[in-house]
Order: structure tokens, then C-alpha cells, then sequence
């Protein structure tokens, strides 16, 4: 079985800041890694995902994750961030059985102020 | 419409009252899941169906129903719910894990915020 830990529930920043969303998981068999974006009033929309290969991924919107393997972690960063990235990021992981299902980590609250 | 859809997006019930939700999913995937999201809790899976058969029910009352009759369509039949049930309900559909490549990619819907009175 997998757990994930997002140890911040709501982290507050400036706009143009950089920030980084800690994610923490644990799993006894080798795991694939998601990041799950819900801004408000709206479901989950897949943000990144490890894998395999490189161990540091990006999506398209400025964000990277990058999977530690030694330390569990897939931290979110992001170098400056826009009012727009003001969401909910939701941590998850598989294991890499195929059908397995996502355990989700409780989310943190990103507010990005002007 | 494309995605993963769901109506209503709100709904207020009393406890006495019976009533479903619906999602859809355009995408042509096999596997179809709902999820409750209270606040401050993780997503919780509820159940899950692969090619129409539930293939989990996470320990969910029974006062929850779902229902898949083909694979772009799943309903959540509600029944004399309680106060704590108000919560945001999730829709996700995927292609069966295992099939794509071995992971499990998820496309949600928007939701429905569930109120119980």
C-alpha cells in the first residue's frame, strides 16, 4: 500500500515569488508519481507526472517536480508564480503493479497575492 | 462536450430525500471511478468500475448506490443521507490500469457540491 504526505496545507506567497510544495510519499513497490491541479469551483486537472526516465519533469505552465528517490519526496517548484496559479495541488501516487489504484495526498492550498 | 462531465453541479437534498448523479465521460475510456473530497481530508475513493463491473467499493455506506450501465456512464443513486455526506463528489474516468502503459492517468470532472440538510 502507498500513503502521501503533503506536510503544508495552505502556503501563501507573492506574486513573482518562488515557491516549492512539499510532497512526501511511501510505498513499498516502485511508484509512478502525479501532480493534480483544482482551481476553484472546478475537479482535478493532471499538472505532471514521473514515470520514468529523468527524474525531473515540467509541465507546460512553468511548474517541475522532481522525484528523489533516497528521500521519497516529489516537491513541486515553481521559480515565480502568477495570481493565476492560486489552486488547490494535490499530491499521488501508483504503484507500478498497473492496477493499482491513486492514493491522493490532503492538498495544498497555494494563494498567490499581488 | 468533451471530458469528463457531471450534473448537477450543485445539489441540496434532505436527509428523507432520493437522488442521483450523473457523469459522463467522452474520452473512450474503460474504467470509471467516484471520489468524495470533504475539506481537509484526502480524496477518498468510493468505487471504482472497469468495463462496467465494480471492481472496488471502498467500505462505502450503503446509503451510496452507484450504477454503471456502459462504459461512458456512471451514476451515484443517494437515499436517506446524512448531514457529514455533504461533501464535493468527483467523477474520474481512465483507460483500465494496466492497459495504458501500465500507470493510471485520471481525467476528473468538475464535481458536484452536495449539501444535506
Amino acid at each position: 500500500a502507498q500513503s502521501v504526505t503533503q506536510l503544508d496545507s495552505q502556503v501563501p506567497v507573492f506574486e513573482e515569488a518562488p515557491v516549492e510544495l512539499r510532497c512526501n510519499y511511501s510505498s513499498s513497490v516502485s511508484v509512478y508519481l502525479f501532480w493534480y491541479v483544482q482551481y476553484p469551483n472546478q475537479g482535478l486537472q493532471l499538472l505532471l507526472k514521473y514515470l520514468s526516465g529523468s527524474t525531473l519533469v515540467e509541465s507546460i505552465n512553468g511548474f517541475e517536480a522532481e522525484f528523489n528517490k533516497s528521500q521519497t519526496s516529489f516537491h513541486l517548484r515553481k521559480p515565480s508564480v502568477h495570481i493565476s496559479d492560486t489552486a488547490e495541488y494535490f499530491c499521488a501516487v501508483s504503484g507500478r503493479g498497473g492496477s493499482e489504484k491513486l492514493v491522493f495526498g490532503k492538498g495544498t492550498k497555494l494563494t498567490v497575492n499581488p | 462536450e468533451t471530458g469528463v462531465t457531471q450534473t448537477p453541479r450543485h445539489l441540496v437534498m434532505g436527509m428523507t430525500n432520493k437522488k442521483s448523479l450523473k457523469c459522463e465521460q467522452h474520452l473512450g475510456h474503460n474504467a470509471m471511478y467516484w471520489y468524495k473530497q470533504s475539506a481537509k481530508k484526502p480524496l477518498e475513493l468510493m468505487f471504482v468500475y472497469n468495463f462496467k463491473e465494480q471492481t472496488e467499493n471502498n467500505s462505502v455506506p450503503s446509503r451510496f448506490s452507484p450504477e454503471c450501465p456502459n462504459s461512458s456512464h456512471l451514476f451515484l443513486h443517494l437515499h436517506t443521507l446524512q448531514p457529514e455526506d455533504s461533501a464535493l463528489y468527483l467523477c474520474a474516468s481512465s483507460l483500465r490500469p494496466g492497459l495504458a502503459g501500465g500507470y493510471n492517468e485520471q481525467f476528473f470532472g468538475p464535481g458536484t457540491r452536495l449539501t444535506v440538510l
